[in-house]
C-alpha cells in the first residue's frame, strides 16, 4: 500500500500571500489530521477530519483552515502568511477501529516545508 | 489538559550502549500511548504503542510498557546502533479526542 503523501514538499511564500497544501491518505484510511511541526513550539495539532466532517480543531487562528474531500483528500490552507507560520506541516491518516468512528495509530506523510519570507 | 513530558535530548549515546528515554503523561480517562521516530528531512514513523494498562509496546528492538501506577511509557533498548540517531517522540491520544499530544521530542545521537 502506498503511504501518506503529501504536495507539494517544499514551498517558499511572500508574508500575505495564501497557500493551499494537499495530503492523500493510505487507501482506505477516512481519517485525515494536520499538525505543524515548529522547533520552538514542537508538534502541535492544527485540525481532524472524518467523512468530510472536522471533528476536532487546534487553538489556532481562523486564518488555519481545512477540509476533506469525499475521497479521503485533505487540503489545508493558511491565508495572510505569517512569518511565524514557516514549519513543516504534516499530514497523517489512520484507519477506523470498526464501528467506532475513532482510532489508534496515525500514518504520517513526509511534510511539507514551508518558508514565509 | 493531557499532556506528555520527555526527558530533555540530546542524549548521545556510543554504539550497543543501553537506552532510556523518559516520558510521562497526565491524561483524563485512559490514553492509548506511543512512541514515533523521525529521521532527518522525513515525518514521524510509529515505533511501538500501547493500548492499555500493562502492555507492552515493541518493535525493531526498542520497547516501552504503559505503567498506569507511575503514569509513564519509558522506551527502552538493550543495544542501539548509529542507525537510530534520529528524534524520539511520545504522545498519548485519549478516546474519542481524535488528536494526538505529543511530547517535545528527545533527540538521540549514537557514535561508532
Amino acid at each position: 500500500k502506498a503511504g501518506v503523501t503529501q504536495t507539494p514538499r517544499y514551498l517558499i511564500k511572500t508574508r500575505g500571500q495564501q497557500v493551499t497544501l494537499s495530503c492523500s491518505p493510505i487507501s482506505g484510511h477516512r481519517s485525515v489530521s494536520w499538525y505543524q511541526q515548529t522547533p520552538g513550539q514542537g508538534l502541535q495539532f492544527l485540525f481532524e477530519y472524518f467523512s468530510e466532517t472536522q471533528r476536532n480543531k487546534g487553538n489556532f487562528p481562523g486564518r488555519f483552515s481545512g477540509r476533506q474531500f469525499s475521497n479521503s483528500r485533505s487540503e489545508m490552507n493558511v491565508s495572510t502568511l505569517e512569518l511565524g507560520d514557516s514549519a513543516l506541516y504534516l499530514c497523517a491518516s489512520s484507519f477506523e477501529i470498526t464501528g467506532t468512528g475513532d482510532f489508534y495509530e496515525q500514518y504520517f506523510g513526509p511534510g511539507t516545508r514551508l518558508t514565509v519570507t | 489538559g493531557d499532556s506528555v513530558t520527555q526527558m530533555e535530548g540530546p542524549v548521545t549515546l556510543s554504539e550497543e550502549a543501553f537506552l532510556t528515554i523518559n516520558c510521562t503523561y497526565t491524561a483524563t480517562g485512559y490514553p492509548s500511548l506511543f512512541w514515533y521516530v523521525q529521521y532527518p528531512g522525513e515525518g514521524l514513523q510509529l515505533l511501538l504503542k500501547a493500548t492499555k494498562a500493562d502492555d507492552k509496546g515493541s518493535n525493531k528492538g526498542f520497547e516501552a510498557t504503559y505503567r498506569k501506577e507511575t503514569t509513564s511509557f519509558h522506551l527502552e533498548k538493550g543495544s542501539v546502533q548509529v542507525s537510530d540517531s534520529a528524534v524520539y517522540f511520545c504522545a498519548l491520544k485519549t478516546s474519542g479526542t481524535y488528536k494526538y499530544i505529543f511530547g517535545t521530542g528527545t533527540r538521540l545521537k549514537v557514535l561508532a
